[in-house]
């Protein structure tokens, strides 16, 4: 099975902050990787596929890039409506893997 | 629009069943795959079971593996998961998601399992 560890697993940043979170892939995953943002008590929104394709809706201040094993997506503006948590989920292999989330918290 | 409504969540004892069901609508569902994910209480998200656009390519969780079955009935828009022998660590909220792009783009709310004696 093809491990994912996302890092780090919470945050707290203020508004305005670049945010940064990364996925790593225990094996080699080519660009087989999305991006979910989750609110409480809400389902997971994707907001990247294709590691670095911006789902149409999402703002442009989310980006995602990477390839192979090491991915990151970026946050390039904090705003207070992403306070959220946030999962990568690679599809590359089954079973299909997410990462263990990161928690990104306002200051 | 597309909307992605599961039913049949519930409190079964353990070693019970239980049938999700997953009601598709506003995309032609017989073109996508669609899957099972789902997420304890406080814990992330777990993949489950993915099914093609037919019945014949199905993968599931090792976790699953042997206990649930995934199906899908194209003329009337539903997906289904069918989960035997249920354990208290099935205990979750199950999503319904599909679409395209690789990583599925469509969740549902999602329907509550409780295994409890």
């Amino acid at each position: 099975d093809i491990q994912m560890t996302q890092s780090p697993s919470s945050l707290s940043a203020s508004v305005g902050d670049r945010v940064t979170i990364t996925c790593r892939a225990s094996q080699g995953i080519r660009n087989d990787l999305g991006w979910y943002q989750q609110k409480p008590g809400k389902a997971p929104k994707r907001l990247i596929y294709a590691a670095s394709s911006l789902q149409s809706g999402v703002p442009s201040r989310f980006s995602g890039s990477g390839s192979g094993t090491e991915f990151t997506l970026t946050i390039a503006s904090l705003q207070p409506e992403d306070f959220a948590t946030y999962y990568c989920l690679q599809h590359n292999s089954y079973p299909w893997t997410f990462g263990q989330g990161t928690k990104v918290e306002i200051k | 629009q597309v909307q992605l409504v599961e039913s049949g969540g519930g409190l079964v004892k353990p070693g019970g069943s239980l049938r999700l069901s997953c009601a598709a609508s506003g995309f032609t569902f017989s073109d996508y795959y669609m899957n099972w994910i789902r997420q304890a209480p406080g814990k992330g998200l777990e993949w489950v079971s993915y099914i093609g656009s037919t019945n014949i390519y199905t993968h599931y969780a090792d976790s699953v593996k042997g206990r649930f079955t995934i199906s899908r009935d194209n003329a009337n828009n539903s997906l289904y998961l069918q989960m035997n022998n249920l354990r208290a660590e099935d205990t979750a909220l199950y999503y319904c998601a599909g679409g395209w792009g690789g990583t599925p783009a469509w969740w549902g709310q999602g329907t509550l399992v409780t295994v409890s004696s």
